[in-house]
């Protein structure tokens, strides 16, 4: 019950646009929840993270809502930028036995930003 | 530059050969984690090491691949007797430890196996 699993594959949206990416999770020990951004030949970035007794954050242009009754959570990228364009993962962790907090990532979503 | 950093980028090794891997974390992070990602996923979680103890590893990680973090600071992963199936990224990342910790990555080294 490690899985996150993430919507969509793909995405393409105008500059300025609102981009959506969805995410769900199984295992309600999970107790963290970052979003995080890759480019191309680059290790993935922290971009923002929620705990699930808080139901919204917003740093800039980009928010999570968190569902916690439903097991789900998405990022919200508000006014789109061609600079945007990257893979987005989500993922949830929580300490584990070896007090490791692994990360349990989604399968990721390619988001493109047109000009 | 006091990021994460990982060597080799790249490996291209045929079948049945070993590779070693290096990866240097932020200085003053305890903590530090080796993933897997193949294309199109995400990154898999292999082994973690607070200071120089290795305290968990996955099941992904096979006899063939071992770990060690000598005094705390960088850390290798190496693999022998590399299959096509090792073809991946393996990413390092390292963190602080605190309550609900950061962690950062390396860019990665991508490894081919011919």
């Amino acid at each position: 019950q490690q899985q996150v699993k993430q919507s969509p594959q793909s995405l393409i949206v105008q500059k300025g646009g609102i981009s959506i990416i969805n995410c769900a999770y199984e295992n309600t020990a999970f107790d963290y929840f970052p979003w995080y951004q890759q480019f191309p030949g680059k290790g993935p970035a922290l971009l923002i993270a929620i705990r699930p007794d808080v139901s919204e954050k917003k740093e800039g242009r980009f928010t999570i809502s968190f569902n916690k009754s439903a097991k789900q959570f998405s990022l919200h990228i508000m006014d789109s930028q061609p600079g945007d364009s990257a893979t987005y993962f989500c993922a949830a962790t929580l300490v584990s036995s070896g007090s490791a907090r692994q990360l349990t990532f989604g399968s990721g979503t390619q988001l493109t930003v047109l000009p | 530059d006091t990021g994460v950093s990982q060597d080799p980028r790249h490996k291209i090794t045929k079948r049945g050969q070993n590779v070693t891997f290096r990866c240097d974390p932020i200085s003053e992070h305890n903590r530090l984690y080796w993933y897997r990602q193949t294309l199109g996923q995400g990154p898999e979680f292999l082994t973690y090491f607070q200071n120089e103890a290795q305290l968990e590893k996955s099941r992904l990680l096979s006899d063939r691949f071992s770990a060690e973090r000598p005094k705390g600071s960088f850390s290798t992963l190496e693999i022998q007797r590399t299959e096509q199936g090792d073809s991946a990224m393996y990413l390092c990342a390292s963190s602080l430890g605190i309550l609900l910790e950061t962690q950062y990555f390396g860019p990665g080294t991508r490894l081919l196996v011919l």
